[in-house]
């Protein structure tokens, strides 16, 4: 059965200060990684999708890492508008359809 | 602007009634899906349906029901059977690359529905 675990659960930063979030995965046949962020009482909005293992991507503060076992989420000087849930979600193949299975997230809160 | 509208925001369910959650996406997407999210629980797939007039069940099917008769809409029944309904309810989308190509999941704002 695939898995994705997420930590931690929760996170709470200063303004300023950088860390990481892990997503860890046992899946067969991986076909895609995917980070989310999630406001609350919102949909998830798509912030990456990594395919092979040494891939990596970039959006302003966030940088996406993906290795054969793991992905991380490096926030680089997060400030208090970066506060909102992470998902981290793989998609393998399985009877016919690109399964994706999702983690339970990240809490990020920065505090200015 | 093209993307994914759920409505409504909030639903209010009686209990023995069925309801029905609307799901638009104007991304021309062939696969569109249903999840619902719990707290302290990853999304869970309800239903996902990879082109129109076809769909299929997911995780936890049981006391749900979907139509796909349009590309652009993906409704979901919640049924009087389904004991528990109180959830965050998410309609997604994706191209529908069967190579895996471009299986990125866009998703909609959500519909958070509550029983009386």
């Amino acid at each position: 059965e695939d898995q994705v675990t997420q930590s931690p659960e929760a996170l709470r930063l200063q303004e300023g200060e950088s860390s990481s979030l892990n997503c860890s995965y046992t899946v067969s046949g991986l076909r895609g990684l995917f980070w989310y962020r999630q406001d609350p009482g919102k949909g998830p909005e798509f912030l990456f999708t990594l395919y092979s293992a040494g891939e990596e991507k970039e959006k302003e503060r966030l940088k996406a890492t993906l290795t054969k076992k793991e992905s991380f989420l490096h926030i680089t000087a997060p400030k208090p508008e970066d506060s909102a849930t992470y998902l981290c979600a793989v998609q393998a193949y399985s009877g016919g359809y690109q399964k994706v299975t999702f983690g339970i997230g990240t809490k990020l809160q920065v505090i200015p | 602007d093209g993307g994914i509208t759920q409505s409504p925001k909030y639903l209010f369910r009686k209990e023995g009634q069925n309801v029905t959650l609307s799901c638009e996406q104007n991304l021309n997407h062939d696969a569109m899906y249903w999840y619902r999210q719990d707290p302290g629980q990853g999304l869970r797939l309800i239903y996902y349906s990879q082109i129109v007039n076809d769909f299929q069940k997911g995780d936890i099917a049981e006391g749900y029901s979907v139509s796909r008769e349009k590309k652009e809409s993906f409704p979901l029944t919640v049924t009087s059977a389904q004991k528990n309904p109180t959830a965050f309810y998410l309609c997604a989308s994706s191209e529908g690359d069967p190579t895996g190509g471009k299986e990125t999941q866009y998703f909609g704002p959500g519909t958070r529905l509550l029983v009386l």
